[in-house]
């Protein structure tokens, strides 16, 4: 099925560990999104990207990188997790201008450091 | 800069009655407003859009929203509550291909 993959779905880290979420679409879209959902917070943008070869920092970057290297998959990183860290994570995509303008979302990826 | 103030971090109403979620809105230019639904342990799913034209939108399972400039509100309703509505909701403001900016969301309550 079209849409947005995330992986993986669950993760616990120790603090200081790295890690890699990977997140795969299959729409041809240009723009890609990283969100983190927090309680009462709503999402916060982290990093996103129009195009390949292209990334851009949002509300929350620190403390995580980002790359798209392909068109269809954009990379969070976390070098050095931090129990603040603890979140659900989201991506996210949207189609070219003209078009939908809303986003489809992946179905997230639930990250606990302890 | 962009923002989005949902004044209510939870909705009761009970099943059949109307509901409304509240939503208002900062942005300079013309807004690209949304409305998304979560329901427990997913991704966030579409409902309705506002991008220009009629101020009342219709979306997904029966919503709609209306889309008022002088107030800067783009609140949800629906004319009959189902429980299967209970979820949390998301209202949402960008400027066209900006990159879309969240509410802190809205517990919705169904009760049978």
């Amino acid at each position: 099925n079209a849409g947005v993959t995330q992986t993986p779905k669950f993760r616990v880290l120790k603090t200081g560990q790295s890690m890699t979420l990977l997140c795969a679409q299959d729409m041809n879209h240009e723009y890609m999104y990283w969100y983190r959902q927090d309680p009462g917070m709503g999402l916060r943008l982290i990093h996103y990207s129009v195009g390949e070869g292209t990334t851009a920092k949002g509300e929350v970057p620190d403390g995580y990188n980002v790359s798209r290297l392909k068109k269809q998959n954009f990379l969070l990183g976390l070098e050095s997790a931090a129990p603040s860290q603890t979140s659900v994570y989201f991506c996210a995509s949207m189609g070219p201008t003209g078009k939908n303008y809303g986003y489809t979302f992946g179905s997230g990826t639930r990250l606990t450091v302890v | 800069a962009q923002s989005v103030a949902q004044p209510e971090d939870q909705v009761n109403v009970a099943e059949g009655n109307p509901l409304t979620v509240k939503c208002t809105y900062s942005v300079s230019g013309n807004p690209y407003l949304f409305w998304y639904v979560q329901y427990p342990n997913r991704g966030l799913q579409f409902l309705l859009k506002y991008i220009t034209g009629d101020n009342l939108v219709k979306g997904s399972y029966g919503f709609e929203a209306e889309f008022n400039k002088s107030q800067t509100s783009f609140h949800l309703k629906k004319p009959s509550a189902l429980v299967s509505d209970s979820a949390l909701y998301f209202c949402a403001v960008s400027r066209g291909t900006d990159k879309l900016i969240f509410g802190t969301g809205t517990r919705l309550q169904v009760f049978p």
